[in-house]
């Protein structure tokens, strides 16, 4: 079946420091989403990447999609305190549809005043 | 707007209890899905439906059973509680397509 791996597991960062989670497919994506869960939290969607070599920016967020569509990444530049969270990719089931998604085990980001 | 409903929010259960995790969402969605979240692990899907009447098997369906008699309603049944089923569950509706799904609040489940 399909396997999302996402790296690193943790990434503890000092503040103003960058950080950059990365998610690797075994099989082709449709699409790709990310989502944030603060500690004691439940996912909130960021994103979703559609299109080969896709990028797309939220403020201090970069998100990208490959061009092989089979991996991503999340960078975020001048990390704050409100960063802190696990961060997850997503990948859809058969058919493109979301309501089987496939998650990567996360990466967990905190961050030092 | 209330969007995904959870109840209870906190539960304890002996070993070899039932009991019935509910889920209501009211953004009229046709998609709704359970995940069950362990340190570590991600998010892993246990079971989903596609619209009322309609269910399917995920990840790690065992032990657990679903059913969708409305498009708002999707309960989550543990038949026989075990240690291994401690963990925290979330469930998620959207609309069809490649489009994001929204969680809920979580279910935080401890089996003594």
């Amino acid at each position: 079946g399909q396997q999302v791996m996402q790296i690193p597991q943790y990434q503890h960062v000092q503040e103003g420091e960058d950080f950059t989670t990365y998610c690797n497919s075994s099989t082709t994506l449709s699409n790709i989403q990310w989502y944030k869960q603060r500690p004691g939290g439940h996912p909130v969607f960021l994103i979703q990447l559609v299109k080969s070599g896709e990028v797309k920016k939220q403020k201090r967020l970069t998100f990208q999609f490959g061009e092989a569509k089979k991996n991503s990444s999340l960078h975020i530049t001048a990390t704050q305190t409100t960063d802190v969270g696990t961060y997850f990719c997503a990948g859809p089931g058969s058919g493109g549809s979301n309501y089987k998604l496939t998650f990567g085990k996360g990466t967990l980001l905190t961050v030092n005043p | 707007n209330a969007g995904v409903t959870q109840t209870p929010k906190f539960q304890v259960l002996k070993t070899g209890q039932s009991m019935t995790l509910q889920c209501a969402q009211d953004m009229n969605h046709e998609y709704m899905s359970w995940y069950r979240q362990d340190p570590g692990m991600g998010l892993r899907l246990i079971h989903y439906s596609v619209g009322a009447g309609i269910t399917d098997q995920g990840e790690v369906p065992n032990g657990y059973n679903v059913s969708r008699s409305t498009t708002e309603d999707f309960p989550l049944r543990l038949l026989s509680a075990a240690p291994s089923q401690t963990s925290v569950y979330f469930c998620a509706s959207s609309p069809p397509g490649p489009s994001r799904a929204f969680f809920g609040q979580g279910t935080r489940l401890t089996v003594v």
